[in-house]
């Protein structure tokens, strides 16, 4: 089966950096994806990892350790509309795509 | 372009109605898949289709129907539904199952009395 953990919530200040972090376990590893879901909407799509390393997009990076079972995303410069639920997601053997509970990111003045 | 539009957004049934959750892509997206959302537990997959006439059950399948007579068309039927069905609904389509962005449609926040 497959198991991702991501913190339940995490505050940040307007500005800053911070960093979300995804341990994951999976029979068979066929990538890792970002999603932001802010109150109210579907979750819309940030980033996909396949090859260890950091991927950056902006002021968005993702970085993966495929031998760590480990991903974090990296929110850079704040601001208040980052404010969200941050889902990693997990595609295992079989291309079967499993989601994390989602870690809400308030960010603050 | 459309995306997935996904209706209605907001419904409310007694227990054993029945229903249908309409979604429909204009990407010919071959992959195609239903969400529901509850707290606390994140995004469970109930259904998918990787193409016109196959369908298969996800993690949550249970009370749930899925028909793909079409490559736009998925929809989600709930035979009689019950209370625990109460959840947001998602539907979401990409190019390849498991390696390819999903894309998602607005969502519909189901209430069963």
């Amino acid at each position: 089966g497959q198991n991702i953990d991501q913190p339940t919530e995490m505050t940040a200040t307007e500005g800053a950096i911070v960093q979300i972090n995804c341990t994951y376990q999976t029979s068979g590893f066929n990538g890792l994806f970002w999603y932001q879901q802010h109150a109210g909407e579907a979750p819309t799509f940030l980033s996909y990892n396949v090859l260890d390393g950091l991927e950056e997009k902006g002021r968005f990076s993702s970085f993966l350790s495929r031998s760590k079972g480990y991903s974090y995303l990296l929110l850079k410069e704040l601001q208040m509309k980052d404010s969200a639920s941050y889902l990693c997601a997990v595609t295992g053997g079989g291309n079967k795509l499993t989601f994390g509970t989602g870690t809400q990111l308030k960010v603050e003045l | 372009n459309a995306g997935v539009t996904q209706t209605p957004k907001f419904q409310v049934l007694k227990t054993g109605q029945s229903m249908t959750l309409q979604c429909a892509q204009d990407m010919n997206h071959e992959y195609m898949s239903w969400y529901r959302q509850d707290p606390g537990m994140g995004l469970r997959l109930i259904h998918y289709s990787v193409g016109a006439g196959i369908t298969d059950q996800g993690e949550v399948p249970n009370g749930y129907n899925v028909s793909r007579s079409t490559t736009e068309d998925f929809p989600l039927r709930l035979l009689s539904a019950a209370p625990s069905q109460t959840s947001v609904y998602f539907c979401a389509s990409s190019w390849d199952r498991g390696r390819e962005k999903l894309f998602f449609g607005s969502g519909t926040q189901l209430s069963v009395l």
